[in-house]
């Protein structure tokens, strides 16, 4: 089955640190894979996505490559803000499959001015 | 404008009675999602409804009755609550059937006592 696992959080960082958050998957296909991202109050929006291997997705200082050889897609910021304080989401889907959305657990990440 | 309301955002009830979440989306979209993100924080999808019509109905227990009177809301009903229905439910909604970019409401949180 297809499957999404990412670090747990919370992860707390200053303001202007660098982030990383982990995720790995399992998929039978090939899947494209998403980045959401949760703010306080707020749904889940769409952050990033790549849809093929290598390809990289970026969005408001956000990137995530799609790595197939280690069936990875790590969420990564240089410098991050407060307003970046969210729960974060990788999830996968396949075309096979309907396109349904497989998500990670959420990593809770606080930025501390 | 909020694009995907649900409501009630939170609700504390007692085991056995019959509860509804209310959700609506004013983007225009045919396609509308309920799902279940329970304590270990995974989202799990429930059911799927395009223009009003039931497309994906995970394994969920028949006490849940989801209901599209339109296609532009998608109502949660829940008979005779458990314990175990304590948790957060997204509702979501796309622009077309099959589609893996959602948009989220701010989710409605459950407690069943």
């Amino acid at each position: 089955g297809n499957s999404v696992t990412q670090m747990e959080g919370p992860v707390t960082l200053s303001e202007e640190a660098f982030l990383t958050i982990n995720c790995t998957y399992t998929a039978t296909g090939y899947p494209s894979l998403f980045w959401y991202v949760q703010y306080p109050g707020e749904g889940l929006q769409l952050l990033l996505k790549a849809t093929k291997a290598d390809d990289k997705g970026s969005n408001k200082g956000f990137e995530a490559t799609y790595r197939k050889e280690t069936t990875s897609f790590h969420l990564e910021k240089g410098s991050v803000q407060v307003s970046d304080s969210a729960v974060y989401f990788c999830a996968l889907s396949v075309r096979a499959a309907g396109n349904k959305l497989t998500f990670g657990g959420g990593t809770r990440v606080l930025v501390k001015p | 404008d909020t694009a995907v309301s649900q409501t009630p955002k939170y609700l504390v009830t007692q085991m056995g009675n019959d509860k509804s979440i209310k959700c609506e989306q004013n983007l225009g979209h045919d396609t509308m999602y309920w799902y279940k993100q329970d304590s270990k924080k995974f989202l799990k999808i429930m059911f799927s409804y395009n223009n009003k019509e039931l497309i994906i109905n995970e394994t969920v227990p028949n006490r849940f009755s989801p209901k599209s009177p339109d296609k532009a809301h998608l109502n949660l009903h829940i008979n005779s609550l458990e314990l175990g229905d304590s948790a957060v439910y997204f509702c979501a909604s796309s622009l077309v059937s099959g589609a893996n970019v959602l948009t989220f409401g701010a989710g409605s949180r459950l407690t069943v006592l």
